[in-house]
């Protein structure tokens, strides 16, 4: 176990909803990651959050947005549901920005979209 | 676009044999190079990173850098049948990860 907890596990929506997806970061980390990783491909990277401001972001369209609170928990939304959004999102967190050795995973929130 | 390929496979070791497991990256700036294990169903766990050009060892596993070739390779002696998984590469790149696709180990008992 890391420490690290997402919910909800599974989550099944139609195309055009919003999701919302929630992460607590292990104790101590004030940076979390967030990642999408489609059935049989590797994590693609959405964005990260550093003390509650974004801290870089992948090739996402604005659609997914996120948010960090004080307590470095963390929020992944994501609005006008496609059906390509069905995978598996992952969060990640580590004790600063950009520390990939020390960055671990929750167990991630499976989406299907229908 | 810069990106991280792996062998997909199977790769299908029998137990207690090495296996070798390889990765190639785009992007000549890429300094930090990471493996993780993926169990099926499961979320991704760190096995080792290196940045210098080398071996490094920890335990079972060794992962080797070629930055003048640009390819990456972990390797797992003595593998046991729980070394099953996903196996994925991923490499720094302005500041976020860029991920293979991984390649799925078996190792037959």
């Amino acid at each position: 176990e890391t420490g690290v907890t997402q919910s909800p596990t599974h989550l099944i929506k139609t195309r055009g909803q919003q999701v919302t997806l929630r992460c607590s970061s292990q104790s101590g980390h004030n940076t979390v990651s967030w990642y999408q990783q489609a059935l049989g491909q590797g994590p693609q990277f959405i964005f990260q959050y550093y003390r509650e401001e974004e801290n870089g972001r992948g090739n996402f369209p604005p659609r997914f947005s996120g948010l960090q609170f004080p307590n470095y928990s963390s929020e992944l939304n994501v609005n006008a549901l496609e059906l390509d959004d069905s995978a598996l999102y992952l969060c990640a967190s580590s004790p600063r920005g950009y520390s990939q050795e020390t960055q671990y995973f929750g167990p991630g929130t499976r989406l299907l979209v229908l | 676009q810069k990106e991280v390929e792996q062998n997909s496979g199977p790769l299908s070791v029998p137990e207690g044999a090495i296996a070798s497991l390889n990765c190639t990256y785009s992007d000549r700036g890429s300094q930090s190079f990471f493996w993780y294990r993926q169990y099926s169903g499961k979320s991704p766990e760190l096995i080792m990173f290196i940045y210098s050009n080398g071996d490094k060892e920890d335990g079972r596993f060794t992962a080797q850098l070629n930055k003048a070739s640009q390819y990456v390779s972990l390797l797992i002696r003595d593998s046991q049948p729980s070394d099953s998984a996903t196996y994925l590469c991923a490499a720094d790149s302005n500041y976020q990860l860029i991920w293979g696709a991984g390649t799925k180990l078996i190792i037959k008992p």
